[in-house]
Parts: structure tokens; sequence; C-alpha cells
């Protein structure tokens, strides 16, 4: 099955730093790729998704990259505030029904 | 309404009590996910129904048994669960394929 490696597993950045969290998976086959922040007590919450088709998407300060033939996807975070601290999540799917997780990584962005 | 629900938020249960964990979503969603969740983990996939029908059961133990009564509702029967049982209990909802799930706010369950 699916095997998703994420990394760091913590990392702490100053405000206004950026902060890059990367995810390799192993099935070729997987073609959805999202992103999921969860802060402490409370449920994880998609941010940001690309699909294979894609190599890069933004949304305001947060961009995912994707590299198929080297089967990694990165998650960017420009202009980190303090309300970015969570455990952020990579996951993969073959648009089958369940998405594969990876460990996590806590961020920590201190003022 | 963009919001899967969840009840009840919190529950403590003995080892030999049998409780049931509700989850409910009216986005017209097809499948459904049970996840438990422990602390500093990642969510840990259990059971996925899609179309009212159970099409993934993860290995899971039968103290842990799921239920779809309609395309709107999710439950998850618990009985003689262990201590190690304790843990956040997420349900999802999504359209297979094509986005990301939607998670419920979950129900941190202890088992005493």
């Amino acid at each position: 099955g699916e095997n998703v490696e994420q990394h760091p597993s913590t990392l702490s950045v100053q405000e206004g730093d950026s902060a890059v969290i990367k995810c390799t998976y192993s099935d070729s086959a997987s073609n959805y790729f999202p992103w999921y922040k969860q802060e402490l007590g409370k449920r994880p919450q998609l941010i940001i998704d690309i699909r294979s088709n894609v190599g890069e998407k933004k949304d305001q300060r947060i961009a995912v990259t994707l590299n198929k033939t080297a089967k990694h996807f990165s998650l960017h975070i420009t202009e980190t505030q303090p309300e970015d601290s969570a455990v952020y999540f990579c996951a993969a799917s073959n648009s089958g029904y369940a998405l594969n997780f990876g460990k996590g990584t806590s961020l920590l962005v201190t003022p | 309404d963009t919001e899967v629900t969840q009840t009840p938020k919190h529950l403590v249960m003995g080892m030999t009590n049998k409780k049931s964990l509700k989850c409910e979503q009216h986005m017209g969603h097809r499948a459904m996910y049970w996840y438990k969740q422990k602390a500093k983990k990642p969510p840990e996939l259990m059971f996925v129904y899609s179309y009212e029908k159970l099409s993934i059961n993860e290995s899971v133990p039968s103290r842990f048994s799921p239920e779809c009564p309609n395309s709107s509702l999710l439950n998850l029967h618990l009985h003689a669960l262990q201590p190690e049982d304790s843990a956040l209990y997420l349900c999802a909802s999504g359209r297979q394929g094509r986005d990301g799930y939607t998670f419920g706010s979950g129900t941190r369950l202890t088992v005493v």
C-alpha cells in the first residue's frame, strides 16, 4: 500500500520567515495530495491540495509543489505568523476511498 | 451546510459499557469515514463507507462496529473497549476522488 514519509517532524521558525515541509510517497498511482492543519485539540482542516496534473498551487501565503517523477511534494508557508503554529499533515490518495497520512510536522512560529 | 457534526464531543465509558458515536453530514457526500487519532499521531483509517455500503475495514477489532443508516448518517458502536482504545475518533466525509475530506470535530473517548 501507499507509504507517505514526512519531514521534518518538528520545525521552529521566527515570525516572518518561511517554512517548508516535505513529503514523499511510494505509490506512483497516487494522484491527489492534500495538506491538513491541526491545531491543538481541534480537527484536521484542509488548507490546500494538489492533483497530479498540476505542478504547483498557491493560496495567499501557502503553496504546494509536486514532483511526480521524484514522488515528492512540499508545503511552503511564507511570512509565517504565530497562528500558523500547528501540526501539519500531508496525505496521498489514488482517487480512491482513503487518504494515507504522513506522520505530521509540528510547526512552531515564535514572535 | 458545510459541516460534519459529531456527537458526543466527549465520552467516558467503562470496559463493559456499550455506547455509540454519531456522525452527520448534509453535503451530499457519498463517502464517509471513521478515523482514530492518538495524541501526536496522524489519523488512522478504520472504516470507509461508500454509497452506504462498507467498502474498507482496516482490520479493526470487532468491538468497533460501524453502521451507515442512510447517506447522511454514520454511527460507530462501541462494546467492551480497552483502555488503549482511548483516542480522538474522527468522522469525515467527501466526494471520493474529487476533494479532500471534511472532518468532524471528533469525539474524545476515554475508556476506564
